[in-house]
């Protein structure tokens, strides 16, 4: 079974530039999130998908972060105008339910390589 | 609100010695799961283990165990005979909405196991 694919791998801009980030989950998983991990710092959730509609964005910054999962499948997260501290690696997961008798938190997350952004 | 404190930022063992990394939550639910990240040098987090409230018997995988002690708030995790492999970052999360699996991760403990 195919993982959490990413890309781009790395990417480097200036500050007040745009940039767009672009997962793939596993086939079939209905839930997807993305996530910020500033450098020694744990991941921090920025929103969480259930098919194509947004379960939670409260960590999002709305001012500059934006983020779709138009067909339920794919999923971008865009950043305009980006700033210093958006400096990070930004990882997708996604995750389906083990036992459809049991409620919505057993569900397992699996990651992706994730995108490190360099904002200079 | 909901944390996950990890005091230890980093531990240094040499190959063979056992190793408990420490984490210790806050949440005011009653319902919730406890996790375990490893993230190696690749960065992509690989999952662990996943444990629910109301289970508090601990866990044993290979050279893995967990302990669960909720008078403690506590979910600390033991490598039995470090391996050189075992040299990651290792994150402890909590999730805590019952709508979803939104996960909050304590800072990381990383592990370095020398040969």
């Amino acid at each position: 079974e195919a993982g959490v694919a990413q890309s781009p791998r790395y990417k480097i801009i200036e500050k007040r530039q745009s940039v767009a980030f672009w997962c793939n989950p596993i086939s079939g998983h209905a839930t997807l999130y993305w996530y910020q991990q500033i450098l020694g710092q744990g991941p921090k959730l920025l929103i969480q998908f259930q098919n194509n509609g947004v379960v939670d964005d409260s960590q999002l910054p709305k001012d500059r972060f934006s983020a779709e999962r138009l067909k339920g499948v794919d999923s971008t997260l865009k950043i305009q105008p980006a700033k210093l501290e958006d400096s990070a690696v930004y990882l997708c997961a996604s995750s389906s339910p083990i036992d459809r008798g049991k409620g919505a938190n057993d569900y397992e997350q699996y990651f992706g390589p994730g995108t490190r952004l360099t904002v200079t | 609100a909901q944390k996950v404190t990890q005091a230890q930022t980093e531990i240094s063992v040499v190959e063979k010695e056992d190793v408990t990394l420490d984490c210790v939550y806050e949440t005011r639910d009653t319902t919730y799961y406890l996790f375990w990240y490893k993230q190696p040098p690749s960065g992509e987090l690989v999952f662990l283990i996943r444990r629910n409230s109301f289970d508090e018997q601990n866990e044993i995988s290979g050279r893995y165990s967990w302990n669960f002690q909720k008078s403690t708030s506590s979910f600390n995790f033991t490598i039995t005979a470090s391996q050189v492999v075992d040299s990651a970052v290792y994150f402890c999360a909590l999730s805590y909405n019952n709508a979803g699996n939104m996960l909050t991760f304590g800072g990381g403990t990383r592990l370095m196991v020398k040969p």
